[in-house]
């Protein structure tokens, strides 16, 4: 079974901090997908990073796949209170399905 | 750009009660899926279509059903609902492996 860890489950930083969630696994994946999920919304796509080693920027927000394709980060550069929220990663499996695998998720709060 | 369009937006049985939770896309989506949240315990795969006319088990299918109606509607139905089943659902829709368009959830409580 295919598991993905994200780390730390939450995170309270004050604006302008910066901050990093970490997204872990044993297994392979042929792609690794970040969202953020308001409350009472369902999960909204950020980036999609399918190469080893790929980095994207998202103005903020940098995501990045490790060289292995089992884990992934992203950094976001000083924060706004805009950016508080769950931030979940997914990884889709090397079979031919889109199937996704989601971690628990970061519960992110920046205070003002 | 009505996009994933899940009904109801909330709900509440009573245990032994069955239900269908309805879901719709009209991006032209092949793949559609059904997930459920709990806290702590991020989304989990109940079922999926990767096209129409296929549907096959996610992570908990248990205690669920699934009907692929055409390529836009895709329904869940609890037939004997259980308290068990209390989350929050969400439908999504993707295009190959271009990302997720999840619906808003249906919050479901059994009591």
């Amino acid at each position: 079974t295919q598991l993905l860890e994200q780390s730390p489950q939450f995170l309270s930083i004050q604006e302008g901090e910066n901050l990093t969630v970490y997204c872990n696994s044993s297994s392979v994946f042929s792609s690794l997908q970040w969202y953020r999920q308001e409350p009472g919304e369902g999960p909204v796509l950020l980036v999609t990073v399918v190469t080893g080693g790929e980095v994207k920027k998202l103005k903020r927000l940098t995501f990045q796949f490790g060289d292995a394709r089992k884990d992934s980060s992203l950094h976001i550069t000083a924060a706004q209170t805009g950016d508080t929220g769950l931030y979940l990663c997914a990884g889709a499996g090397m079979d031919s399905s889109y199937k996704l695998i989601f971690g628990s998720g970061t519960r992110l709060l920046v205070r003002p | 750009n009505a996009g994933v369009t899940q009904t109801p937006k909330f709900q509440v049985l009573k245990t032994g009660q069955s239900m269908t939770l309805q879901c719709a896309q009209d991006m032209n989506h092949n793949s559609m899926y059904w997930y459920r949240q709990d806290p702590g315990m991020g989304l989990r795969l109940i079922y999926y279509s990767a096209s129409e006319g296929t549907t096959d088990k996610g992570e908990v299918p248990n205690g669920y059903n699934v009907s692929r109606l055409n390529k836009r509607e895709f329904s869940l139905r609890l037939e004997s609902a259980a308290p068990s089943q209390t989350s929050v659902y969400f439908c999504a829709s993707s295009l190959a492996n271009y990302g997720y368009t999840f619906g808003s959830g249906t919050r479901l409580t059994v009591v």
